[in-house]
């Protein structure tokens, strides 16, 4: 199985801050790979899929960018609405293997 | 609008058995791949199985020969029977649809879940 890590575990910013979530596969999965938001106690949401590709309707703010094993979601500026828990996810072989999440909080 | 409601989670003893349904509306069910996806309290995201819109199953090493998926395509319908349950299947338990454009394939949308505990 394909095993996905992300860093960091959590991670604290303020408004307006830029931030990166890193996620690295342990072989390659060339740009399979889909980034979900989730927000306390909701279903996670798509974000980004195929490593840089934005999903309808997710803000611009929004970007991913890497292929075979390294990957990178960035947020440019922090919105108040995306303190939330993301995950990454390989969709290149079946078991679909998720990362263990990010944690976006408030400082 | 594509909508995916499950149900069927309740509190269950270890080796216990329990079906977990999911009703889906808004879309042509059987054109799809559907996925049951689990995320146990406080942890990440754990794919548990999928079912292709003819009738292929996959399965994670952790529910293998426990868990079965399947699907009434007449009634727009997943379904997951778990057996032998154990502590570690607590979960709340996600019925997902898969989308793809070609070549790419990921997760969208998602149910609001049916939570699972396994507890004596």
């Amino acid at each position: 199985d394909i095993q996905m890590t992300q860093s960091p575990s959590s991670l604290s910013a303020s408004v307006g801050n830029r931030v990166t979530i890193t996620c690295r596969a342990s072989q390659t999965i060339e740009n399979y790979l889909n980034w979900y938001q989730q927000k306390s106690g909701k279903a996670p949401k798509l974000l980004i899929y195929g490593a840089s590709r934005l999903q309808s309707g997710v803000p611009s703010r929004f970007s991913g960018s890497g292929s075979g094993t390294d990957f990178t979601l960035i947020i440019s500026s922090l919105h108040p609405e995306d303190f939330a828990t993301y995950h990454c996810q390989q969709s290149f072989s079946v078991p679909y293997t998720f990362g263990q999440g990010t944690k976006l909080e408030i400082k | 609008e594509v909508q995916l409601v499950e149900s069927g989670g309740v509190v269950v003893q270890p080796g216990g058995s329990l079906r977990l349904s999911c009703a889906a509306s808004g879309f042509t069910f059987d054109d799809y791949t559907m996925n049951w996806v689990r995320q146990a309290p406080g942890k990440g995201l754990e794919w548990v199985s999928h079912i292709t819109w003819d009738g292929n199953t996959y399965y994670a090493d952790s529910v293998k020969g426990r868990f079965t998926i399947s699907r009434d395509n007449s009634k727009n319908s997943l379904y997951l029977q778990m057996n032998s349950l154990r502590t570690e299947d607590t979960a709340l338990y996600y019925c997902v649809k898969d989308t793809s454009v070609t070549p790419f394939n990921w997760f969208d949308p998602w149910g609001q879940g049916t939570l699972v505990t396994v507890s004596s």
